[in-house]
């Protein structure tokens, strides 16, 4: 079956602009997570969705970070007024009810000029 | 506070031979454990987890152990590929959801 998807696979932008990133999770899992991964480091954390509602957004580094999950669904990260050290391969993950194995998306490389 | 880490940050091992990553955590709540393979420009992939009502789990070339006496996690992959040169990060769950990731292992497989 198809896994987790997300777009865009790279994103190039400068410094202060505003950024969407799509992630669209396995069929039917409820949890959602968006991890960020710099270069050498391991995925870190940023939110987590059950349904719609963000359970735990303790993760997200700032106010300029946010992310949405509407329809239970796709979920999109925003981060506005971009600065270089947002840098990073943005994760996302889901996994089904009751169950804790996460599967991750191939990730989306955000390059911030 | 919780942490996890690698003991050996690169591996290398000759094909056919079986190979041994470490890992070290220090939360004691931790109750989930997982190992997940990362190749070059691509998203971890999971390969196994473990509870900590258990110490020891298998999966098809892969043996997963958990000694919660000294916090200690391995992963052995029997009969070692090119295929499984990646990099290989343990991550563990305690109370919350999300996971906590080491820095992860560059397993080099040499033919």
């Amino acid at each position: 079956g198809a896994g987790v998807s997300q777009t865009p696979s790279n994103k190039v932008t400068e410094k202060g602009k505003y950024v969407e990133l799509r992630c669209d999770p396995i069929s039917g899992h409820t949890a959602l997570y968006w991890y960020r991964q710099s270069l050498g480091q391991g995925p870190e954390f940023l939110i987590y969705f059950q349904g719609t509602g963000a359970a735990d957004d303790s993760g997200l580094p700032n106010d300029r970070f946010f992310a949405v999950r509407p329809e239970g669904s796709v979920s999109t990260l925003k981060i506005q007024r971009t600065e270089r050290g947002d840098s990073a391969v943005y994760l996302c993950a889901s996994s089904s009810s009751g169950t804790d194995t996460q599967y991750f998306g191939p990730g989306t490389r955000l390059t911030v000029l | 506070g919780e942490s996890v880490g690698l003991h050996l940050p690169t591996l290398s091992v000759q094909e056919g031979d079986n190979s041994i990553i470490n890992c070290a955590y220090s939360n004691s709540a931790s109750d989930y454990f997982i190992w997940y393979k990362q190749e070059s420009g691509k998203g971890p992939q999971f390969i196994i987890d473990i509870r900590s009502n258990m110490d020891k789990r298998q999966g098809q070339r892969v043996t997963v152990l958990l000694n919660k006496t000294v916090k200690h996690l391995s992963l052995q992959i029997a009969a070692t590929q090119p295929g499984d040169s990646a990099v290989y990060f343990c991550a563990e769950k305690t109370g919350a959801n999300n996971l906590f990731f080491g820095t992860g292992t560059r397993l080099t497989v040499i033919p």
